[in-house]
């Protein structure tokens, strides 16, 4: 079936160092790539999306590129802030109608971040 | 926004109790999920809705059930709360999909219950 794996935390970084998230996903067609963001105590907040191959999402300093030749989604920060320190979650959706909607998820990513 | 509202923050309960944990969205949208997340497991989903009075299960429906009289309300009952029901309980809410839409899941702040 259709699956997501993330690289599994937690990563520690200093503040202004790049960050790196892996994902790679497993689809029996086309779906639509997401990066997800958990902050301490809160729900799950939209970091960013692409919705085809060579699409490039990119939110707040954080980018990532729909890779179909790899079927990787790596989320990237040249810089990472105290402020970035959260769970990142990789997410995919098949678009077809039957779909409805659902998301699978990865286990997610802690991210903490020193200053 | 939009803005998903989940009744309690915290909440805590007692083994075999009836438990309801309410979820409203505001922004007219077809799709409804409840989903529980834990260390290690990341999210999973339990029940979804894409219409009023219409319900799907999902991923680990056991010991739950939902409901959807209304179109911006979705609860989720825990008919008989038993410990290992324990967890961050996260409900969502989308429109419908069409076609390659790329909307995405709007998220509650979650509900941490404690079954004791």
């Amino acid at each position: 079936g259709d699956s997501v794996t993330q690289m599994e935390g937690p990563v520690t970084l200093s503040e202004e160092a790049f960050l790196t998230i892996n994902c790679t996903y497993t689809a029996t067609g086309y779906p639509s790539l997401f990066w997800y963001v958990q902050y301490p105590g809160e729900g799950l907040q939209l970091l960013l999306k692409a919705t085809k191959a060579d699409d490039k999402g990119s939110n707040k300093g954080f980018e990532a590129t729909y890779r179909k030749e790899t079927t990787s989604f790596h989320l990237e920060k040249g810089s990472v802030q105290v402020s970035d320190s959260a769970v990142y979650f990789c997410a995919l959706r098949m678009n077809y109608g039957g779909s409805q909607g659902n998301l699978i998820f990865g286990k997610g990513t802690k991210l903490s971040v020193k200053p | 926004d939009v803005k998903v509202t989940q009744s309690s923050r915290y909440l805590v309960k007692r083994t075999g109790e009836k438990v309801f944990l309410e979820c409203v969205q505001d922004m007219d949208h077809e799709n409804m999920f409840w989903y529980r997340q834990d260390p290690g497991l990341g999210l999973r989903l339990i029940y979804f809705s894409y219409d009023v009075k219409m319900k799907e299960k999902g991923d680990i429906p056991e010991g739950y059930s939902v409901s959807r009289e209304k179109k911006e309300r979705f609860s989720l009952i825990l008919e008989s709360a038993s410990t290992n029901q324990t967890s961050m309980y996260l409900c969502a809410s989308s429109p419908r999909v069409t076609g390659a839409s790329n909307q995405p899941q709007h998220f509650g702040d979650g509900t941490r219950l404690s079954i004791l």
